[in-house]
């Protein structure tokens, strides 16, 4: 099993600002993965985050608006820049179980712009 | 759309009642999988189910998969309170890597 924490959990920010979400496990994993779920939705994947490479993004997502950071195989950052309202959602990050088909998810991040 | 449907899209029965979600999807995949999200925390995985295989069982959690209908189905039996939260299937399509999630279920379980 895995532990995962993020930080914050949750942050009220104003339109045009940027909030960076930190996601911590307690093992050193090799993928790293970024998810959005807006209210009342289902999960959309937004990248895949790679030590050593840069991340892998998925359609409609880019490396602008959301830059991430993998320093190293236990930690990474998902930033959302330039904040509007329809970026509030919660933010979850996850990491594989013992392969990649199943996976262990953070607490979640509950992001509110107004 | 890639996301799977699931019916119903909210679910509203008493504690002791057995509940069954549904999930239907468009394209092969390798296994598909029931993950549970408590008032919009994170996800805990449930069960998996392989493409070959038809049921599973984990505890009160009865899982089958029917890929000629290209669907599956989540029972859970004798409902607690407890088990109020959100349900989603998820999938690995054949050839990839990643999880798809679908719409998701609302479960509400009355005392």
């Amino acid at each position: 099993s895995a532990v995962i924490s993020q930080k914050p959990s949750r942050d009220i920010c104003q339109r045009g600002t940027s909030l960076t979400i930190q996601c911590q496990v307690d093992s050193q994993v090799t993928m790293m993965f970024w998810y959005r779920q807006q209210p009342g939705q289902s999960l959309t994947l937004i990248a895949t985050a790679n030590q050593g490479s840069e991340a892998t993004y998925e359609s409609g997502f880019v490396i602008d608006k959301f830059p991430i950071s993998r320093p190293n195989l236990t930690f990474s950052t998902l930033t959302v820049s330039n904040m509007s309202p329809e970026d509030s959602s919660i933010y979850l990050c996850s990491v594989p179980l013992e392969s990649v088909e199943t996976q262990y998810f953070g607490p979640g991040t509950r992001l509110l712009v107004l | 759309s890639q996301q799977g449907e699931e019916d119903p899209q909210a679910l509203s029965i008493q504690e002791g009642e057995n509940a069954t979600m549904n999930c239907s999807y468009k394209t092969s995949i390798n296994n598909l999988q029931w993950y549970r999200q408590n008032s919009g925390r994170g996800l805990v995985h449930l069960i998996l189910i392989r493409s070959n295989e038809r049921e599973k069982h984990s505890g009160r959690l009865r899982v089958t998969l029917d890929t000629s209908k290209k669907s599956s189905s989540l029972l859970i039996t004798a409902s607690r309170a407890a088990d109020t939260a959100s349900y989603f299937c998820a999938r690995v399509n054949t050839g990839f890597q990643k999880l798809v999630f679908g719409t998701g279920t609302r479960l509400l379980v009355s005392p």
